[in-house]
């Protein structure tokens, strides 16, 4: 059975940073393209990142394009979000997500509980 | 980006009623759209892919329909497990872009 465990989540200060990991089991985590996908306080969802499975290729929103980097390991099976110069905005539960193959198509299979950001002083 | 927008926002129903939940994109996105169901404290689940392809154990209930840039999910029979928010998502382009959300409660 494919599993997704989010961890990393916690309270920080504004401008301050924080690493997200996503542990893989279950699946051929190389062959998949990850993404994060984001849910803030009494919003919708909204996708964060992508990177394909060879970790190649990455993809931003514009939201976040210059203050956050994903990456991964294919040799942990770990999916990462590097999250600097947070802003209260950035606030949420955050997801990570299976894609259907090794390129981001943005069909999305999540198995996780997600993990909370929350930025405030 | 691509705008999606959903409605109606909410919508109270009664079991075994047929529900509709409306999905608009900014442009054509051929038929390059997902549905997904959330309950609050889990994970999202992918209900329908390529706008009206069922995901694998997802009930028949629930069905897609559409292309360009108007598209429909339907719930033709509403169960006690189905009350929850409901999202479209357009895969057409990135960055990847949701419907605000259509919230599903009881009447």
């Amino acid at each position: 059975e494919v599993q997704l465990l989010e961890s990393g989540g916690g309270l920080v200060q504004p401008g301050g940073s924080l690493r997200l990991s996503c542990a893989a089991s279950g699946l051929t985590f190389s062959s998949h393209a990850m993404s994060w996908v984001r849910q803030a306080p009494g919003k919708g969802l909204e996708w964060v990142s992508g990177i394909s499975g060879s970790g190649d290729n990455t993809y931003y929103a514009g939201s976040v394009r210059g203050r956050f980097t994903i990456s991964r390991d294919n040799f942990k099976n770990t999916l990462y979000l590097q999250m600097n110069s947070l802003r209260a905005e950035d606030t949420a539960v955050y997801y990570c997500a299976k894609d259907d193959g090794i390129a981001v198509t943005g069909t999305l299979d999540y198995r996780g509980q997600g993990t909370l950001v929350t930025v405030s002083s | 980006d691509i705008q999606m927008t959903q409605s109606p926002s909410s919508l109270s129903a009664s079991v075994g009623d047929r529900v509709t939940i409306t999905c608009r994109a900014s442009q054509s996105i051929s038929n390059y759209l997902t549905w997904y169901q959330h309950k609050a404290g889990k994970a999202p689940k992918l209900l329908i892919y390529t706008a009206s392809s069922l995901q694998s154990g997802v009930p028949s209930r629930f069905s897609g329909s559409g292309s360009g840039t108007e598209f429909t999910l339907t719930i033709s029979s509403l169960q006690p497990e189905d009350f929850a928010a409901y999202y479209c998502q357009q895969t057409y382009s990135i960055p990847l872009t949701f419907g605000g959300g259509t919230k599903v409660e009881i009447k």
